[in-house]
């Protein structure tokens, strides 16, 4: 079974600048989720789509931070413009059904430095 | 709001036995995962509680005390390759996993 792919692997930006990541998540899986991981810190939240409806997206800075998953499967993550905190790696992850109590499968994740 | 404390770092040798404590305040729970994440990769699921009590899965068993708000991650028989960073999450009454920092976790000879 092929697991969630991710792209890029890695990213160089200049602050103001715009980036957008892409992911695929397990086929069948009809939740995804985004989240952030700054260096030395847990991953953090930033948006979850039931196929492709968002469930919460309570913590995405909705002012430079978009995400869409139209078709209900692959999903991608806009940025614009960046900021140099947003240097961080961009994780993607699914589940079946979006239980909470479900194993979340995650992506190798995008390393993002904005410089 | 959530509140998730682990120890930053932990430090074992080779075939000892590890202890990796996690305390957390939620609003509604959901369950607790244990995921493991070696440097620049991503976190793999370890394991789930959501009763009260010891799981044992192998070498790696977590227990979980809901009326304390706390858990933990038993590593036994320590091998060099569980150097990694050992992550916390806890699911609340909504549909989100919160994680902790992490625990960095080096296996020394």
């Amino acid at each position: 079974e092929a697991g969630v792919a991710q792209s890029p692997r890695y990213k160089i930006i200049e602050k103001r600048q715009s980036v957008a990541f892409w992911c695929n998540p397990i086929s069948g899986h009809a939740t995804l989720y985004w989240y952030q991981q700054i260096l030395g810190q847990g991953p953090k939240l930033l948006i979850q789509f039931q196929n492709n409806g968002v469930v919460d997206d309570s913590q995405l800075p909705k002012d430079r931070f978009s995400a869409e998953r139209l078709k209900g499967v692959d999903s991608t993550l806009k940025i614009q413009p960046a900021k140099l905190e947003d240097s961080a790696v961009y994780l993607c992850a699914s589940s079946l059904t979006g239980g909470v109590q479900e194993t979340q499968y995650f992506g190798p994740g995008t390393r993002l430095l904005v410089l | 709001g959530q509140n998730i404390d682990q120890p930053t770092e932990m430090t074992a040798t080779e075939g000892a036995i590890v202890q990796i404590n996690c305390t957390y305040q939620t609003s509604g729970f959901n369950g607790l995962f244990w995921y493991q994440q070696h440097a620049g990769e991503a976190p793999t699921f370890l394991s789930y509680n959501v009763l009260d009590g010891l799981e044992e899965k192998g070498r790696f068993s977590s227990f979980l005390s809901r009326s304390k708000g706390y858990s933990y991650l038993l590593l036994k028989e320590l091998q060099m390759k569980d150097s990694a960073s050992y992550l916390c999450a806890v699911g609340n009454s909504g549909y989100a996993l919160n994680f902790g920092k992490g625990t960095s976790l080096l296996v020394t000879p």
